[in-house]
């Protein structure tokens, strides 16, 4: 089954660091730009971060810029996202989510179950 | 920054009903940067449209969307229970590069 498996939630004090993975299976991962997306409790969605299928180009919500770090690794069909200096307002479920492929138009057509964030001290 | 509005925040209807749900964008938007998304409880988002009108693989036709511009709409022609949800538009663009409606909710009435 084609799918995408987030890990590496879990909570963390303000201030600290925490590395989310996005597993990719059954997929080219390679060949599709990536994206991670969160919800806080209760609220709708924010996009956080894309990166382009080979990795060369990243992109940055303003409300994470210099904190969060996105990465890809096509060797290993997996998607990161570096968390630094976490706070309170960063808590949420974070989605990993995958850009519809070629030429179609800018959509998530494949989102990961999606792994917590929690940051309070 | 574009910002797109939703509308109404929450409507409540009944199984059989037909359902028009609006996003309007702060700017006008290519028809080919909008998509449309449902969200139930304790699930991730599911695409239902791309590209305003496209239907994303697996989409039961009585979803459709339209619209252009600034106004974009989420048709649904006849609820099923499955249908009560979250539904969210979308819009890609340049800063920030993804931007989502907050949300309206579909209840059952």
């Amino acid at each position: 089954e084609v799918q995408l498996l987030e890990s590496g939630g879990g909570l963390i004090q303000p201030g600290g660091s925490l590395r989310l993975s996005c597993a990719a299976s059954r997929f080219t991962f390679s060949t599709y730009a990536m994206s991670w997306v969160r919800q806080a409790p209760g609220k709708g969605l924010e996009w956080v971060s894309a990166i382009t299928a080979s990795g060369a180009g990243t992109y940055y919500a303003d409300s994470v810029k210099g904190r969060f770090t996105i990465s890809r690794d096509n060797s290993k069909n997996t998607l990161y996202l570096q968390m630094n200096s976490l706070r309170v307002e960063d808590t949420a479920i974070y989605y990993c989510a995958r850009r519809l492929g070629g030429d179609l138009p800018a959509a998530f057509d494949l989102w990961g179950q999606g792994t917590m964030v929690t940051v309070s001290s | 920054e574009i910002v797109l509005t939703q509308s109404p925040g929450t409507l409540s209807l009944s199984p059989g009903e037909r359902v028009t749900l609006s996003c309007r964008a702060s700017q006008s938007v290519s028809s080919r940067s909008l998509a449309w998304y449902q969200q139930k409880p304790g699930q991730a988002p599911r695409l239902l449209i791309y590209g305003a009108s496209s239907r994303a693989t697996g989409i039961p036709d009585r979803f459709s969307g339209s619209g252009s511009g600034t106004d974009f709409t989420l048709t649904i022609s006849r609820l099923e229970p499955e249908d009560f949800a979250v539904y969210y538009c979308q819009q890609f663009g340049s800063s920030p590069l993804y931007t989502f409606g907050q949300g309206t909710k579909l209840e059952i009435k």
